[in-house]
């Protein structure tokens, strides 16, 4: 089975613009979850899509949504991007939701996000 | 809210010895524990899981975790570390919130570093 993937691998973006990440799950798995990462907060939970419903959100502001699409693909939208936004975008499959027992999650490459 | 503690920020370590890396967390109900491996330009991959049973759960690469419910922690432990085990290692609670699903919350992770 293919991995996790996510496009782009890399993004430069300046402060105010807005920035779409995508990302496709392994084959059969209804759950992706995204997460933020940087070095001073380790991995932040932003937010769980299964089966096209948001389930979970983290504590982050509204500037940062997401979708998730009937074939399971799930995007991610920053709208006015600051400084502190720059970071590795992850996102995580799985088969039965993130967490549980069947939650055993399966992490993309990530999307590594600069904002000058 | 549920939290996870990783005391050690930063290992180093010889080859041959041994490693137990902690990890506390606090959270009143069930929870189902993980950790995770990132070897450096890689992927976040999982190393072992916990969600019921046996206290004591093996993984891949000869890597342990036990865990400890009085204790509310789930410490990694490996026998003999090698040098291909430098690596950030993240420590994972799930547990079951409102309105359905899991939330899976890391640590902010273990750098250890294996010296030859």
């Amino acid at each position: 089975k293919a991995g996790v993937t996510q496009t782009p691998r890399y993004l430069i973006k300046t402060r105010g613009q807005q920035v779409t990440l995508s990302c496709s799950p392994i084959s059969g798995h209804r759950s992706v979850s995204w997460y933020q990462q940087t070095p001073g907060q380790g991995l932040q939970f932003l937010f769980e899509y299964f089966s096209e419903t948001q389930r979970n959100k983290g504590n982050f502001p509204g500037r940062f949504s997401g979708r998730q699409f009937s074939n399971s693909r799930s995007e991610m939208n920053v709208s006015t991007l600051e400084l502190g936004d720059s970071a590795l975008y992850l996102c995580a499959s799985s088969s039965q939701g993130t967490g549980g027992p069947g939650g055993t999650q399966y992490f993309g490459p990530g999307t590594r996000l600069l904002v000058l | 809210a549920q939290s996870v503690s990783q005391h050690n920020h930063h290992v180093i370590l010889s080859e041959a010895a041994s490693l137990e890396l902690g990890c506390n967390y606090s959270y009143g109900g069930t929870v189902n524990l993980f950790w995770y491996v990132q070897y450096p330009g890689q992927h976040l991959q999982l190393l072992l899981k916990y969600f019921s049973g046996d206290p004591l759960v093996k993984g891949i690469k000869g890597f342990e975790a036990e865990f400890i419910k009085s204790k509310f922690s789930f410490n990694l432990r490996k026998p003999s570390v090698q040098w291909s085990d430098t690596a950030e290692y993240f420590c994972a609670v799930g547990a079951s919130i409102t309105g359905g699903g899991n939330k899976l919350t890391f640590g902010t992770g273990t750098q250890l570093k294996v010296e030859l």
